[in-house]
C-alpha cells in the first residue's frame, strides 16, 4: 500500500511565525503536491514538484514555498505565517508516467495561526 | 466557469439506500476520472477511477462516466452508516500530472 505521511496532525503557530510541514511517501514517486483544503473552496493547489530539485507553482502560491531535497520528502515552508494561513494542508504523491494520474494523500496537517 | 462542479449537499439517506453522487465537468481534454471518499478530518483516499465511458464496478459502488454529456457519477448500493463521508470527483490527463477536482459532497447516511 502507498503510504503517505505528515509530520504533524494539528499544528498551532502564532503569526509570524516561520513555518515547516513536511511529507514523505514511500512509494518512489516523482510528483508530490501540497494542497490545502477550506470549507467551500475545497481543494487548493499550492505547489508541486515532478522530481528533486524541482517545483512547479500551483493555483495559490502566495505566502508559501517548498522544498524537495530527497525524492521521498516535500516540504511545504510559511515563511511569516498569517491568521489567513488557517487550514487543512494535504500532502500528496504520485508516478511521473501514469495511466491515470492517481493521487495518494497523507492524513492532513490541521493548522491554526493565532 | 468551474471545471468540476460537485453540489455541496449534506446529501441525507437511510441505510440500504441507494446513492446517486454526480459530478459535471467543463473541459474535455480531460481523459480520467476519480471519486475519493474523505471522513471528517482525514485525508482523501482513492475510491474508483476509470478513463473511458460506462460503468466500471467495484464492490458496492459503481462509477459511471458520460463523455458525451461530461457527467460523472458514483453509486453506492446498500448504503452503509460507514459510508458517511464526503465525495470528491477529480479528473485527470491533462498531460501535467495534476487533478481537477470538485468541492465534494458530503454524504449522511443513518441508521
Amino acid at each position: 500500500d502507498v503510504k503517505v505521511t505528515q509530520s504533524s496532525r494539528y499544528l498551532v503557530k502564532r503569526t509570524g511565525e516561520k513555518v515547516f510541514l513536511e511529507c514523505v511517501q514511500d512509494m518512489d514517486h516523482e510528483n508530490m503536491f501540497w494542497y490545502r483544503q477550506d470549507p467551500g473552496l475545497g481543494l487548493r493547489l499550492i505547489y508541486f514538484s515532478y522530481d528533486v530539485k524541482m517545483k512547479e507553482k500551483g493555483d495559490i502560491p502566495e505566502g508559501y514555498s517548498v522544498s524537495r531535497e530527497k525524492k521521498e520528502r516535500f516540504s511545504l515552508i510559511l515563511e511569516s505565517a498569517s491568521t489567513n494561513q488557517t487550514s487543512m494542508y494535504l500532502c500528496a504523491s504520485s508516478f511521473l508516467v501514469a495511466y491515470t494520474d492517481t493521487q495518494y494523500f497523507g492524513p492532513g496537517t490541521r493548522l491554526t495561526v493565532l | 466557469q468551474k471545471e468540476v462542479e460537485q453540489d455541496p449537499g449534506p446529501l441525507s439517506v437511510p441505510e440500504g439506500a441507494i446513492v446517486s453522487l454526480n459530478c459535471t465537468y467543463s473541459n474535455s481534454a480531460f481523459q480520467y476520472f476519480m471519486w475519493y471518499r474523505q471522513y471528517s478530518r482525514k485525508g482523501p483516499e482513492l475510491l474508483m477511477y476509470t478513463y473511458s465511458s460506462g460503468n466500471k464496478e467495484d464492490g458496492r459502488f459503481t462509477a459511471q462516466v458520460d463523455k458525451s454529456s461530461k457527467y460523472i457519477s458514483l453509486f453506492i448500493r446498500d448504503s452503509q452508516p460507514s459510508d458517511s463521508a464526503t465525495y470528491l470527483c477529480a479528473k485527470g490527463g491533462s498531460g501535467y500530472s495534476t487533478l481537477t477536482f470538485g468541492k465534494g459532497t458530503m454524504l449522511l447516511v443513518s441508521p
